[in-house]
């Protein structure tokens, strides 16, 4: 099983729509989670971070943890087509050092 | 000011040379990391150092050599080219011991090998 896994898409909704990205985790211990977007040719950037179950919201995002159940989700309302890039998913896993692994992303595209 | 900066940001190279990518970042951070995207886009995790300690080393085949002179810089060696090792390389740095500390990423070295 691989350690942070999500639908790699591509996942296309229309503007203004909600667009839901998915990710599961295999280390139960895991503790931190982030969600970064990647727009082709440039470097991850951070969107949202969570470490407690429940929701999250910033802004137009609102991410989602559910430990027992080992998911975390990203929800984007009124997607905008500036928002079609690449999603990662990161975990940062239970060692005694800062150790982030990212999921395979997933291609959201914006229709306008 | 950039935060985490490499260079160079392209590198065109044949297979067998040896290489280098240098990254520095101002942050104050403790822990820095090199991560490898390949072609479909999966960022993996290749080394990590805390305060210029080697902390994570993944599977990496030993032609690759991290280095770091001091906790802002952390450089990667590459020997005897393969064209497998043609990806984009990320440095990135985070503070140790924030559990929500995120990564902060340079702009990647396009590696391509011919």
């Amino acid at each position: 099983q691989k350690e942070v896994e999500q639908n790699s898409g591509p996942l296309s909704v229309p503007e203004g729509a909600i667009a839901s990205l998915n990710c599961t985790y295999s280390d139960r211990g895991s503790q931190s989670f982030f969600w970064y977007r990647q727009y082709s040719g440039k470097s991850p950037e951070l969107i949202m971070s969570i470490y407690s179950n429940g929701d999250k919201e910033d802004g137009r995002f609102t991410a989602q943890l559910n430990k027992a159940s080992q998911y975390v989700s990203l929800l984007i309302r009124d997607s905008q087509p500036s928002d079609s890039a690449t999603y990662l998913c990161a975990v940062k896993a239970r060692t005694s050092y800062d150790k982030v692994i990212f999921g395979p992303g997933t291609s959201l595209s914006v229709i306008p | 000011d950039t935060a985490v900066s490499q260079t160079p940001k392209y590198l065109v190279t044949q297979m067998g040379n040896d290489k280098s990518i240098k990254c520095e970042q101002n942050l104050g951070h403790d822990t820095m990391y090199w991560y490898k995207q390949d072609s479909k886009k999966f960022l993996k995790i290749m080394f990590s150092y805390n305060n210029k300690e080697l902390i994570i080393n993944e599977t990496v085949p030993n032609r690759f050599s991290p280095k770091s002179p001091d906790k802002a810089h952390l450089n990667l060696h590459i020997n005897s080219l393969e064209l497998g090792d043609s990806a984009v390389y990320f440095c990135a740095s985070s503070q140790d011991g924030v559990d929500n500390s995120p990564l902060h990423f340079g702009n990647g070295t396009r590696l391509t090998v011919t």
